[in-house]
């Protein structure tokens, strides 16, 4: 089963424009972590927020993370073509050697020129 | 390319064939993972190697898939007696991490599309 669930399930915006998604998970969690896909580069990295931590910025993206209400959003500015893809979020769980990565159903992002 | 590979990038086989995919990881990297992934879904986790032992597996992995990590480089996927339902993208990544501490972000290899006819 899939714990984070991503929200909206697709999304389409003006390039220029602003875009949030939102990220809900179910259980106590080590970190969050944001995922782009897309099919000419495939699984590409954001950012990552340590369940300690409650807002991170790298770039034109803000991830904020509410542990209290076990929920993240990505917030992506001044938005471009390029960042059409698909967005995952996905939360690690476990501890010790026994962690785990389990990802969400994605948003799918579509920026208009 | 110091990225993670990997190796098929497609394969087409016939239900009942056995299948094995080959992954290269970031050659600091201590832990592997595979993953599946079906489309409009987010990958799912099948299993996990810090270094050469294979510590976590999925309940998604039946006992037709098989993972080894020998000398903890390299990492392999089988799946014996294929079935239509196996046909999804399997991805590899790696990542660094130690012990207890929580683990870093994980670099993702290009996967191998499997279409089991």
């Amino acid at each position: 089963s899939q714990q984070g669930e991503e929200d909206p399930q697709a999304l389409s915006i003006q390039e220029g424009e602003n875009a949030t998604m939102n990220c809900s998970y179910k259980t106590s969690i080590n970190n969050l972590q944001w995922y782009r896909q897309n099919s000419g580069r495939g699984l590409v990295h954001l950012i990552l927020i340590r369940s300690n931590e409650r807002e991170k910025h790298s770039g034109r993206l803000r991830v904020t993370l509410d542990t209290s209400k076990k929920s993240s959003s990505l917030l992506i500015t001044a938005s471009r073509a390029a960042d059409t893809a698909s967005y995952f979020c996905a939360t690690e769980v476990g501890s010790g050697s026994a962690r785990q990565l389990t990802f969400g159903s994605g948003t799918q992002l579509t920026v208009l020129p | 390319d110091t990225g993670v590979s990997q190796d098929p990038r497609h394969k087409i086989t016939k239900r009942g064939q056995n299948v094995t995919f080959r992954c290269d990881p970031i050659s600091e990297h201590n832990r592997l993972y595979w993953y599946r992934q079906t489309l409009g879904q987010g990958p799912e986790f099948l299993t996990y190697f810090q270094n050469e032992a294979q510590l976590e597996k999925s309940r998604l992995l039946s006992d037709r898939f098989s993972a080894e990590r020998p000398k903890g480089s390299f990492s392999t996927l089988e799946i014996q007696r294929t079935e239509q339902g196996d046909s999804a993208m399997y991805l590899c990544a790696s990542s660094f991490g130690t012990g207890g501490m929580s683990s870093y972000e994980q670099y993702f290899g290009p996967g191998t599309r499997l279409t089991v006819t």
